[in-house]
């Protein structure tokens, strides 16, 4: 099965740098790759997503790039806020089979000012 | 209102006593599944559903039942919990190749 892995575990940068956070996947058959934020004791909240006919993504200030051929995917948060603060999870999915996410481990973003 | 609704939200139950945790959606979708959040484990699927009478296992599906006799639910039945299945559970609904939906999670603790 699908296995994604997930770096940086925890992630501290000042209000208004970048920070990026990397995840790779085993499956070559995923072709769905969605990010989510998550604040403490609430429920996952997509922000971005990618398809795998798509190399790059961007939404105001996030950004999801996309390597087939290397098999990993990166989430770019550009003038962090501190309401970027929380831990984001990335995740790899085969659409054609039932829409399962595998989920990495999650990175804990902590944005300081 | 698009919804993802489970209940409870929050639950403490004794070593052995059945339990089952209900998932609803509003949103027509044919996919349901059932996650668990552990913390460093991510969240990591128990069962999912494709359709109606359609089920199969997740990644850590023992301890666990669902049923899809409708469509828009999808129970998650722990026939005899054990300590080891405390833990945040969210369900979750897609249409086929479309966003997932979470609901918001119940919080299960076993003693």
């Amino acid at each position: 099965g699908e296995n994604v892995e997930q770096h940086p575990s925890t992630l501290s940068v000042q209000e208004g740098d970048s920070a990026v956070i990397k995840c790779t996947y085993s499956d070559s058959a995923s072709n769905y790759f969605p990010w989510y934020k998550q604040e403490l004791g609430k429920r996952p909240q997509l922000i971005i997503d990618i398809r795998s006919n798509v190399g790059e993504k961007k939404d105001q200030r996030i950004a999801v790039t996309l390597n087939k051929t290397a098999k990993h995917f990166s989430l770019h948060i550009t003038e962090t806020q501190p309401e970027d603060s929380a831990v984001y999870f990335c995740a790899a999915s085969f659409t054609g089979g039932g829409n399962k996410l595998t989920f990495g481990t999650g990175t804990q973003l902590k944005v300081e000012l | 209102e698009a919804q993802v609704t489970q209940n409870p939200r929050y639950l403490i139950t004794v070593t052995g006593k059945k339990l089952t945790v209900t998932c609803s959606q509003n949103m027509n979708h044919e996919y349901m599944s059932w996650y668990r959040q552990d913390p460093g484990l991510g969240l990591r699927q128990i069962y999912y559903s494709m359709n109606v009478e359609v089920t199969d296992k997740g990644d850590v599906p023992e301890g666990y039942k669902v049923s899809r006799k409708e469509k828009r639910n999808f129970p998650l039945i722990l026939e005899s919990p054990s300590p080891n299945q405390t833990s945040l559970y969210f369900c979750a609904s897609s249409s086929a190749g479309g966003t997932i939906y979470f609901g918001e999670g119940s919080w299960l603790t076993v003693v």
